[in-house]
């Protein structure tokens, strides 16, 4: 079956430590997105790439990197820089052509105590 | 630069009643349109979307929406809800030109009242 996926599912971290999130999509999409979900704000973009090596800061991308050495690979660290990292995690990809909806993980939830 | 007002937060609707949420956009260029529903702890399944044709645009499980130009507008519709209808649901938008950078409103959450 061809899908997004995240892992891990849940994820707990103390402060002050670096933690990198999966993304892995075999859709053969373009282009991979990077949200974080908190109650009551929606989706906020952090990072999003349209092609290998090549990445795009989104809204709130202070405290988070990212790489995109392949295409079906789109990792995000959240850095110690992050004020308040703890929070809902989503990864999408799409086609950068065509149907234009993007297609989304299951997501991370990750708690930094 | 693009924005998407979802102008209720939440929505409880009685089991078998019509419900409508509602979708406002702006934006200096072309966009297409669409909703998406998220239940609890799971990622986003998209609902439907408008890219062009005709306005009005049928989804999944039984959802339908209708794009107005001149309102600026993209409301989700079901002439009746079911408990399983229960999630959040999200409008969101993406330029049809340049970095297509996607926009999304701060969700509806629809609770269906047995």
């Amino acid at each position: 079956d061809g899908g997004i996926t995240q892992s891990p599912k849940y994820l707990f971290r103390k402060e002050g430590q670096n933690v990198t999130l999966s993304c892995e999509q075999n859709l053969n999409h373009d282009a991979m997105y990077w949200y974080r979900q908190d109650p009551g704000q929606g989706l906020r973009l952090i990072y999003y790439s349209q092609i290998v090596n090549d990445f795009q800061k989104g809204d709130i991308a202070e405290g988070y990197s990212v790489s995109r050495e392949k295409k079906e690979s789109f990792p995000l660290t959240v850095t110690s820089a992050q004020k308040n990292p703890t929070a809902f995690y989503l990864c999408a990809s799409r086609e950068t052509s065509g149907t234009y909806e993007q297609y989304f993980g299951p997501g991370t939830r990750l708690t930094v105590t | 630069a693009q924005s998407v007002t979802q102008l209720d937060s939440q929505v409880p609707v009685f089991e078998e009643a019509p419900v409508e949420l509602r979708c406002n956009y702006s934006s200096s260029v072309s966009v297409y349109l669409f909703w998406y529903v998220q239940y609890p702890n799971q990622g986003l399944q998209l609902l439907l979307k408008y890219l062009s044709g005709s306005t009005l645009v049928k989804g999944i499980n039984g959802f339908e929406a209708e794009f107005n130009k001149s309102q600026t507008s993209f409301h989700l519709r079901k002439p009746s809800v079911h408990i399983s209808d229960t999630a959040e649901y999200f409008c969101a938008v993406i330029s049809s030109g340049g970095y297509q950078k996607v926009t999304f409103g701060i969700g509806t959450k629809l609770q269906v009242i047995p």
